[in-house]
């Protein structure tokens, strides 16, 4: 139990178009769902934190406009990349936590990884 | 901003080998330490949740303890196998709003 779905797994895109990636637990409800960003030797980055059916609260330093986050279900949250540049590339990876679940355990979805030419 | 540290952040131990590793992190405002063991192409697993000072969690060869006041914990494996080959995280709640601040991560490697 508790799987979480991303897609895509990988994604190329030229510079200025705008990237979709999606979020889905597959077998729970999520009522809150976590974006981070893994640059190389790095550690997992939180950037924002998604509530369904409110919006997103991001890090500081995380640009909102920049990464739109949608979490319009409880087994679905989106993470939208607009005008991407070569900067915005990098591995991004989602995470969910089960309602009513006490432990705060995250479970993973297996990353996306996006690169802006 | 919360400084969560790993170390080694590599180790290559052969099969049989036991083996531990740490995870620092400052003892104030502690809430859960976390840790996730990750294979390469596939999903962060949540190994243990720890919470107690003094907690020691036990997962087939695996386990872990964990020191709140001196801010530490140590995973440990018992006779490595090389499908424990992945990397291991650490990750700190600090109880705000369920955040986690992840470590860099031990990346262990065994062979045969």
């Amino acid at each position: 139990g508790a799987v979480v779905s991303q897609h895509p797994s990988w994604v190329i895109c030229k510079s200025g178009t705008s990237v979709k990636i999606e979020c889905r637990s597959l077998d729970f409800q999520a009522t809150t769902m976590f974006w981070y960003r893994q640059f190389p030797k790095q550690s997992l980055m939180l950037m924002a934190t998604s509530n369904e059916g409110s919006k997103a609260t991001y890090e500081q330093g995380v640009e909102k406009d920049k990464f739109l986050i949608n979490h319009a279900s409880l087994t679905l949250s989106t993470l939208t990349v607009t005008s991407a540049h070569p900067e915005d590339s990098s591995f991004y990876i989602c995470s969910a936590i089960v309602a009513g679940d006490g432990t705060d355990t995250q479970y993973f979805g297996p990353g996306t990884r996006l690169t802006v030419l | 901003i919360l400084n969560v540290e790993q170390s080694p952040q590599s180790l290559h131990v052969q099969e049989g080998d036991s083996t531990n590793f740490t995870c620092s992190f400052p003892s104030s405002n502690f809430y859960a330490l976390h840790w996730y063991r990750w294979e390469t192409a596939k999903s962060p697993e949540a190994l243990f949740v720890m919470t107690l000072n003094g907690d020691e969690k036990k997962k087939g060869r695996i386990s872990a303890t964990l020191n709140t006041k001196e801010g530490y914990s140590y995973l440990y494996i018992k006779g490595s196998q090389p499908e424990d080959s992945a990397t291991y995280l650490c990750a700190l709640l600090t109880g705000t709003a369920s955040k986690l601040t992840f470590g860099t991560g031990t990346r262990l490697q065994v062979t045969l």
